[in-house]
Parts: structure tokens; sequence; C-alpha cells
């Protein structure tokens, strides 16, 4: 069974600049979650999905970041404009119906300069 | 007052010794319960999952879950070098079922 596939695995980029994430979660999973990890802290939750329908974005900056998942299967995380905060790693992760194990990617190393 | 919380460590101990992580959570209705493990420079994994009050118990671990004080822990037995890791606490709030992890306990256990 493929596990979830994310890319690129690594990113640098200018502040200012813009960058987007792919995910496409395991097949079958209803339920996909892209998650911000700055070093030295737990995963963040930015935004959960449903099918192609938001669980929760509340944590998401709306200013900047946007994600979506056509069709209910991969998804995209964007951010623009980039921030030297939002150095991180992006992790996508996907569940069968969600409240169950997560399936993680690697994640995308992102250096904003 | 954060929605899952963790002391962030470092937790050591020797060779050999059991080690125990804690973790709280705000969400009263909260029903399921995870503890992941996560190597430097790696994603998260899951080893444990808690759904009802009392002791669960797989291989060198066992997670504990006190709902009426929002209370969840894992103990590890026999503590390995390879168990130096971030152990994670993940929380599902109820409502949204919003999937919550804590800042993580750094743990070393020493040879």
């Amino acid at each position: 069974e493929a596990g979830v596939a994310q890319s690129p695995r690594y990113k640098i980029i200018e502040k200012r600049q813009s960058v987007a994430f792919w995910c496409n979660p395991i097949s079958g999973h209803a339920t996909l979650y892209w998650y911000q990890q700055i070093l030295g802290q737990g995963p963040k939750l930015l935004i959960q999905f449903q099918n192609n329908g938001v669980v929760d974005d509340s944590q998401l900056p709306k200013d900047r970041f946007s994600a979506e998942r056509l069709k209910g299967v991969d998804s995209t995380l964007k951010i623009q404009p980039a921030k030297l905060e939002d150095s991180a790693v992006y992790l996508c992760a996907s569940s069968l119906q969600g409240s169950e194990k997560l399936f993680f990617g690697s994640g995308t190393q992102l250096s904003v300069l | 007052q954060k929605e899952v919380e963790q002391n962030s460590g470092p937790l050591s101990v020797p060779e050999g010794a059991i080690a125990s992580l804690n973790c709280t959570y705000s969400d009263r209705g909260s029903q399921s319960f995870f503890w992941y493990r996560q190597y430097s420079g790696k994603s998260p994994e899951l080893i444990m999952f808690i759904y009802s009050n009392g002791d669960k118990e797989d291989g060198r671990f066992t997670a504990q879950l006190n709902k009426a004080s929002q209370y969840v822990s894992l103990l590890i037995r026999d503590s390995q070098p390879s168990d130096s890791a971030t152990y994670l606490c993940a929380v599902v709030t109820s409502g949204t079922y919003k999937y919550i992890f804590g800042t993580g306990t750094r743990l070393k256990v020493l040879a």
C-alpha cells in the first residue's frame, strides 16, 4: 500500500515570494490534514479536510495561506507572500475517516530567507 | 489554556528504567487519545491509542487515561536508548473532531 506522498521535500525561498506544497493521501482516506511544525515544537493543525470540505481552518493565516482539496483526493497548500516565521516543516497526513491513526508523509522543509 | 499540554523536557532516564510521560487536555468531551513518537528529522508515527478510562498495554508501552482529570499518560518499561525521541500526545476534540497535538516531550534514555 502506497503511503502519503508529499512534494517537494525541501524548498528555499526569499521572503515575500510564494510557494506551494502538494500532498496525495492514501487511497480511500477521507480525512486530510496539513500541519506546520516549527523546530522544537509540536505539529500545529493548519487545516483539516473531510473529503473536499473543510472541517477546521481556525489556525490557518488566511491572509497569506490557502489550501484546497480537489475532488476529495490530493491537496495543495500555498503561501503568498512568505514571511521569515513561515520557516518550518509542513506535514501532510491522512486517515480513513478521522478520529483514528494518522499516516504522515515525509514532510516539506521550508526555509524562508 | 492550550488544548493539549505536555512538559517539553528533556526527560532523562537510565537504560532499563520506566519512563513516564504526561499530557493534559482542555476539551472535556474529547473521546480519542493518541501517543506518537517522532525521531529527529522524521515524521510522527503512532505507538498507542486509547479511548476508554483505565490502562491499555502493548508490549513495553502502557497508555493510561483519566477522563475525569483530563489526563493521559504513557509509560515505557525497560527503556532502551532507541526509545530516545520526542513523544507527542494527540487528542481528537469533540464537536469538530479536530486532531490536535501537544508540544511533545523529548525523552533521552542514557546507556
